[in-house]
């Protein structure tokens, strides 16, 4: 199974500002997606990162709260844009090795807005 | 729509059998999974039914019925470390899955 990182691990910010969440891993992959899971819920899909492309975002989400990139193979960022309080969750990125196969994820990033 | 619906608490014994029932209704199917995720830890996967029948994997067996659009996961001899929140996913086509809320477990002694 893949390695994947996430930094950072945790943080604290204030309202308004932005904060941009790394995911390495130590394998090419094509296809990465982004989670947030906030307290005491399940995991709910942001965005599917594609190398090359532009990521696709789900209902409710879009790229100018939560842009993406994807510069390769191996890494993605998430930014969490202009942060409210509601924002306030743990963000996850994890990887498929094809259709249908497990999700790996990583340790995820446990932000709280002040 | 898509849905998936899953009891939200359960508590067991130490040692003793706990089904963990999911039901789900999704505009598509390739598989279901079955997520373990201790508190504060990232999901790590326990299972995956893409066909129907029992899966058993250890101490724990996943079951799936897609007609039925059910699925249980069944844990023996269960053991303290066990307590977290347990979660059904159905992978609806292409690379998407979708979460339910979870079950949080609880393990009594």
């Amino acid at each position: 199974s893949a390695v994947i990182s996430q930094k950072p691990s945790r943080d604290i910010c204030q309202r308004g500002t932005s904060l941009t969440i790394q995911c390495q891993v130590d394998s090419q992959v094509t296809m990465m997606f982004w989670y947030r899971q906030q307290p005491g819920q399940s995991l709910t899909l942001i965005a599917t990162a594609n190398q090359g492309s532009e990521a696709t975002y789900e209902s409710g989400f879009v790229i100018d709260k939560f842009p993406i990139s994807r510069p390769n193979l191996t890494f993605s960022t998430l930014t969490v844009s202009n942060m409210s309080p509601e924002d306030s969750s743990i963000y996850l990125c994890s990887l498929s090795p094809g259709t249908g196969n497990e999700q790996f994820f990583g340790p995820g990033t446990r932000l709280t807005v002040l | 729509g898509q849905n998936i619906d899953q009891p939200t608490e359960m508590t067991a014994t130490e040692g003793a059998i706990v089904q963990i029932n999911c039901t789900y209704q999704t505009s598509g199917f390739n598989g279901l999974f079955w997520y373990q995720q201790h508190a504060g830890e990232a999901p790590t996967f326990l299972s995956y039914n893409v066909l129907d029948g029992l899966e058993e994997k250890g101490r724990f067996s996943s079951f799936l019925s897609r007609s039925k659009g059910y699925s249980y996961l069944l844990l023996k001899e269960l053991q303290m470390k066990d307590s977290a929140s347990y979660l059904c996913a159905v992978s609806t086509g292409g690379f998407k899955t979708i979460f339910g809320a979870g079950t949080r477990l609880f393990v009594k002694a």
